[in-house]
């Protein structure tokens, strides 16, 4: 089946250090794959995405390549800072005829992420 | 810029009430989308709306879930009699025809059920 499992919190940095947040994936096929932020009192804003293998989505500083031969999309950021606190969920969906009709997503557990200056 | 908005922010009821949660999508969108969040576990998908009929839905939707467009902005996610376990976040989410897998969420409503 699908499924995505992400590195457990909390993460808690200093600013301007190097943020890695891990997570793997199972799915047939080629998913899409989503890194969505969550800072409190909003909803899941999508931070970034990339539909096919070797691609990178980045965005505000944030990165993440997805890797088919490790099944793994992780989360990067060089210089945090305290406006990145947040949870952050990775999501993938089925590619089309994956079981899937209208880019169901699958999520992650979360991991929040606290940034101190 | 254009944003999925919810109703209420937070919703408490009795066990075996029902409840209808209440989104607006963004306006040009035509997929719509429920999930929700039991406090510390993952976001799960719920069901899936498009042109006026539900397209996929998980095992969670039971007969207890509905979905509605009663109109052209509003799609309503009604829960006949809740239970304990009904207690999570409920977030609505919409995307557009050129993009279907690039979701937009709603901030979400708290039910509380007790």
């Amino acid at each position: 089946g699908n499924s995505v499992t992400q590195m457990e919190g909390p993460v808690t940095l200093s600013e301007e250090a190097f943020l890695t947040i891990n997570c793997t994936y199972t799915a047939t096929g080629y998913p899409s794959l989503f890194w969505y932020v969550q800072y409190p009192g909003e909803g899941l804003q999508l931070l970034l995405k990339a539909t096919k293998a070797d691609d990178k989505g980045s965005n505000k500083g944030f990165e993440a390549t997805y890797r088919k031969e490790t099944t793994s999309f992780h989360l990067e950021k060089g210089s945090v800072q305290v406006s990145d606190s947040a949870v952050y969920f990775c999501a993938l969906t089925p590619p089309r005829g994956g079981g899937s009709t209208l880019g169901r997503l699958y999520f992650g557990r979360g991991t929040q992420l606290t940034v101190w200056p | 810029e254009p944003e999925v908005t919810q109703t209420p922010s937070h919703q408490v009821t009795q066990m075996g009430q029902e409840v209808i949660l209440r989104c607006v999508p963004i306006s040009n969108h035509l997929y719509f989308y429920w999930y929700r969040q039991i406090l510390g576990q993952k976001v799960e998908f719920l069901v899936s709306f498009y042109n006026n009929e539900i397209s996929e839905k998980s095992e969670i939707f039971d007969d207890q879930f509905s979905v509605e467009r009663p109109d052209g902005s509003n799609f309503t996610l009604k829960i006949r009699s809740t239970k304990l376990e009904d207690s999570a976040m409920y977030f609505c989410a919409s995307s557009s025809l050129g993009s279907y897998n690039e979701q937009f969420f709603g901030p979400g409503t708290r039910l509380t059920v007790l």
